[in-house]
């Protein structure tokens, strides 16, 4: 089965600076990537998602990039704000009927102002 | 558009005694249907799935159950609840396959005493 794996599991950056989160994965089926952010205490909302045709894609502050041959994609966040403090996760996932998106651990991501 | 529905938001329940949550979804026919379990402080923890109704595939082996009476209704059900049973659950649902966004509700929060 996929294996997901996410670095770091926590960044602290200070407000402006630019954070940039990875996630790994080893089934090469794979041809969906997005990426979900959690506020505390509220459920998972999909941010940013890319596909296996594109490289990458972006949107205002955030974007994915995709490395389809080393079976990583990364979300990058640029001048980061307090707002952006939450927990990230990656979730892979492929075009085979009756599958799921794999969630990674999460990476713990605070913007301290 | 699609909306999604959990309840109850929150419930305190004594060990042994039984459980039920419910989820619908509106808007939309057919969805794949989720149920996650979020451990404080940690990633999300895939335990049912459902791409029909009366179809549905379990991940982790527990006291738990699920079931889909309807198309748009999945419930999470236990006879006997255990302490670490405790936890967050998310319901979720998508569109076909694993290249599909999942889109959750805003869940359970279930204590166990």
């Amino acid at each position: 089965g996929e294996n997901v794996e996410q670095h770091p599991s926590t960044l602290s950056v200070q407000e402006g600076d630019s954070a940039v989160i990875k996630c790994t994965y080893s089934d090469s089926a794979s041809n969906y990537f997005p990426w979900y952010k959690q506020e505390l205490g509220k459920r998972p909302q999909l941010i940013i998602d890319i596909r296996s045709n594109v490289g990458e894609k972006k949107d205002q502050r955030i974007a994915v990039t995709l490395n389809k041959t080393a079976k990583h994609f990364s979300l990058h966040i640029t001048e980061t704000q307090p707002e952006d403090s939450a927990v990230y996760f990656c979730a892979p996932g492929a075009n085979q009927a009756g599958t799921a998106l794999i969630f990674g651990k999460g990476t713990t991501l605070s913007v301290s102002s | 558009s699609q909306t999604i529905h959990q309840w109850p938001a929150t419930l305190v329940q004594p060990v042994g005694s039984p459980l039920s949550l419910e989820c619908t979804v509106e808007g939309t026919s057919n969805p794949n249907l989720y149920w996650y379990r979020q451990a404080a402080g940690r990633g999300l923890q895939l335990l049912f799935y459902s791409v029909g109704i009366g179809q549905i595939s379990s991940e982790v082996p527990q006291n738990l159950s699920a079931s889909r009476p309807q198309d748009r209704q999945f419930i999470l059900s236990s006879k006997k609840l255990l302490l670490s049973d405790s936890g967050f659950y998310l319901c979720a649902w998508s569109l076909g396959t694993g290249t599909q966004p999942q889109h959750f509700g805003d869940g359970t929060r279930l204590s166990i005493l």
